[in-house]
C-alpha cells in the first residue's frame, strides 16, 4: 500500500528563518511526488510536481527536492504570508488517484 | 480566476438526508476527482471520472456515493443517506488524466451531518 508520512507535523519560524519540511514516502513505481500548499477552508494549491530522483523545482522563495524515498520543501527565508499547510502527495503505479501525507503546518512569525 | 467552482460553500443536513454537491470547472477537461478531508485528517480520494464514467474508486466510495455529469458541464456528487461520519470537507478536481499531472482543486464543500 502507498504511505505517505510528513514531518514535523507543525512548524513554527520566525521570519526569516530558513527551514526544511520532509516528506516520505513508500511506493510502487511513482509518477510524481506534489507539493500543495493549503490555507484554511481552501483547497490545495498547486506548488510542485517532482518525477525522479535528483529533481528539484523551485518558485520564489521554495525549492523541493526529491530522492528515491523522500522529498524536501526548502523555505528559504519565509515571510508571514507564507503560512499554511503544506500537503506532500503521490501518484504511483497505474492508478490516477493522489495519495496525501498528514500535512505540515507552518507558522511564520512576524 | 478559479480553475474550479464548487457550490455551496456549506452544507448542513440530517442524518439519513441526501446531499448533492456541485462542481462547475472553468474549462473543458475529461477528467474530474472528488476528494474528502475531515476536520484535522488526511485529504482522501474518493472517486476519479473520465469521459462520462468512474475510472477509479476508492474502498471509501461506497454504495451511498454517486457521481455524474448531467449536462455536460456540472459535475455532481450524491450522498444518498448521509452518515454523521460523512462530515468533512468535499473538493473537486480536475486534471489532464495523464501520468504525473497536477490536479486543480476548487475551494470546497464543508458538509455538516447533524
Amino acid at each position: 500500500e502507498d504511505q505517505v508520512t510528513q514531518s514535523p507535523e507543525a512548524l513554527r519560524l520566525q521570519e526569516g528563518e530558513s527551514s526544511s519540511l520532509n516528506c516520505s514516502y513508500t511506493v510502487s513505481g511513482l509518477r510524481g511526488l506534489f507539493w500543495y500548499r493549503q490555507d484554511p477552508g481552501k483547497g490545495p494549491e498547486f506548488l510542485f510536481t517532482l518525477y525522479s530522483a535528483g529533481e528539484e523545482k523551485e518558485k520564489e522563495r521554495l525549492k523541493a527536492t526529491l530522492t528515491k524515498k523522500e522529498s524536501f520543501l526548502h523555505i528559504t527565508a519565509p515571510k508571514p504570508e507564507d503560512s499554511a499547510t503544506y500537503l506532500c502527495a503521490v501518484q504511483a503505479g497505474g492508478a490516477q488517484k493522489l495519495v496525501f501525507g498528514q500535512g505540515t503546518r507552518l507558522t511564520i512569525n512576524p | 480566476e478559479p480553475e474550479v467552482t464548487q457550490t455551496p460553500s456549506h452544507q448542513v443536513t440530517q442524518m439519513g438526508q441526501e446531499v448533492i454537491l456541485r462542481c462547475v470547472p472553468i474549462s473543458n477537461h475529461l477528467y474530474f476527482y472528488w476528494y474528502r478531508q475531515i476536520l484535522g485528517q488526511k485529504v482522501e480520494f474518493l472517486v476519479s471520472f473520465y469521459n462520462n464514467e468512474i475510472s477509479e474508486k476508492s474502498e471509501i466510495f461506497d454504495d451511498q456515493f454517486s457521481v455524474e455529469r448531467p449536462d455536460g458541464s456540472n459535475f455532481t456528487l450524491k450522498i444518498r443517506s448521509t452518515k454523521l461520519e460523512d462530515s468533512a470537507m468535499y473538493f473537486c478536481a480536475r486534471g489532464g488524466g495523464g501520468s504525473g499531472e497536477k490536479l486543480f482543486f476548487g475551494s470546497g464543500t464543508q458538509l455538516s451531518v447533524l
